[in-house]
């Protein structure tokens, strides 16, 4: 198998607050993960990718400072929303890949931000 | 990154064989080509991944054309629980160093009914 579980599922705030969210690999082990966001009815945008002891690479148009990536070990990435406004509510999903060539990503099954 | 595009919906009937097609025309040597299903509110799920010509699992099969210019996923037997958003996706799978980054198009929305 290849599993990857994210949490919270689902988490309530209020503006200014940071969010933590966590991404683990299961059962694999993991030398790069990714970090997707998606609105409703829209398809998944890339974030940041992050590789195992490294920093984390941004797309375009995504603050690291505002989004801050970490990837400790190779089951475990983090993704803080730093200073959380009502626009960054959406639905964060992370993946996963194992080390290998021509590996596909497994994604987690992602959390529902609300900021209040 | 390789270019994807897909039909944005189709419909079908429990008991039907699905073919969806998508198009990658400026896909790469080294690209890999792999398709998800999607559940709303929930991450994407992977079905299939392939390089060329045909590859075959438990869920689907994937036919690529010698061109590779478009591949074809096909859904034996769909059921009501197939009804889902498909995306079809090409990445060099790791092997330029790139971490096998991908870019999510619209996907295809599949509507399954009795």
């Amino acid at each position: 198998g290849a599993v990857v579980s994210q949490h919270p599922s689902w988490v309530i705030c209020k503006s200014g607050t940071s969010v933590k969210i966590e991404c683990r690999s299961l059962d694999f082990q993991a030398t790069t993960m990714f970090w997707y966001r998606q609105f409703p009815k829209q398809s998944l945008m890339l974030m940041a990718t992050s590789n195992e002891g490294s920093k984390a690479t941004y797309e375009q148009g995504v603050e690291k400072d505002k989004f801050l990536i970490n990837h400790a070990s190779l089951t475990l990435s983090t993704l803080t929303v730093t200073s959380a406004h009502p626009e960054d509510s959406s639905f964060y999903i992370c993946s996963a890949r194992r080390r290998g060539d021509n590996q596909p990503q497994h994604f987690g099954d992602g959390t529902r931000l609300s900021i209040l | 990154l390789a270019k994807t595009t897909q039909p944005i919906s189709m419909d079908s009937y429990e008991g039907q064989e699905v073919n969806i097609t998508c198009s990658h025309n400026n896909i790469a040597t080294n690209d890999y080509i792999t398709w998800y299903q999607q559940f709303p509110s929930q991450g994407p799920r992977f079905i299939i991944q392939g390089y060329k010509t045909k590859v075959t699992n438990e869920v689907a099969s994937l036919f690529i054309p010698a061109d590779r210019k478009s591949s074809t996923l096909s859904l034996p037997r769909v059921s009501l629980s197939d009804t889902a958003v498909y995306y079809c996706l090409v990445g060099d799978g790791g092997l330029t160093g790139g971490g096998n980054k991908l870019t999510f198009g619209t996907g295809t929305q599949l509507k399954v009914e009795l």
